[in-house]
């Protein structure tokens, strides 16, 4: 049980273009979800807390408007990466708490890269 | 905020070999966790300890909430064990739990 699914795992895009990342919870609903990023040999960084069915809170220092979050359902949440740039390459997890016995449990990542 | 620092940051260790991680963390934390980060990104749970022992096969975990570290533990290492460990800590913040990662330990088991 607990599972998280995360599309798509690999993306490369041209610079300017948008992508959406989705972060499904499969066996389980989850009103709160968690997105982070890791660059290459860092920790991971939270980026964003997502609402079923409110706004996002962002942390300190993340653009809103690039990087767009939807929470439309129990079992859904979606990050877009928009006018991407070669800085925004990275690997973006999602998470989210399953019982609290599990803690979070995480998505297996997506690596977006942006030529 | 918090800050979670996790020692060595680095770790080369001859297969069959123990080792120690530390998490210090430098607030009270509402929960817990250690991860396995594979080769591919993948992050494996592999303890939910806000407080005291638990033992999954040749891994065992301790916190010390009191004293703000947590260890864990790797008994006769694998090169399977190779990766990225990291420690992550919960605290409630405006309803929901905030979690911050540890900067890592990076393990690496050799034949």
């Amino acid at each position: 049980g607990a599972v998280v699914s995360q599309h798509p795992s690999r993306v490369i895009c041209k610079s300017g273009t948008s992508v959406k990342i989705e972060c499904r919870s499969l066996d389980f609903q989850a009103t709160t979800m968690f997105w982070y990023r890791q660059f290459p040999k860092q920790s991971l960084m939270l980026m964003a807390t997502s609402n079923e069915g409110s706004k996002a809170t962002y942390e300190q220092g993340v653009e809103k408007d690039k990087f767009l979050i939807n929470h439309a359902s129990l079992t859904l949440s979606t990050l877009t990466v928009t006018s991407a740039h070669p800085e925004d390459s990275s690997f973006y997890i999602c998470s989210a708490p399953a019982m609290s016995a599990l803690g979070l449990t995480f998505g297996a990542g997506s690596r977006l890269t942006v030529l | 905020g918090i800050q979670v620092e996790q020692s060595p940051p680095d770790l080369i260790l001859q297969e069959g070999a123990n080792s120690t991680l530390r998490c210090n963390f430098s607030d009270s934390v509402n929960n817990l966790q250690w991860f396995h980060q594979n080769p591919w990104g993948q992050l494996i749970n592999l303890f939910y300890i806000p407080s005291g022992t638990k033992q999954n096969g040749r891994l065992s975990a301790t916190t010390v909430a009191t004293e703000r570290y947590s260890l864990l533990y790797i008994s006769s290492s694998q090169t399977t064990d190779s990766g990225v460990y990291f420690c992550a800590v919960g605290l409630n913040s405006g309803g929901y739990q905030k979690v911050t990662f540890g900067t890592g330990t990076k393990l690496q088991v050799i034949p």
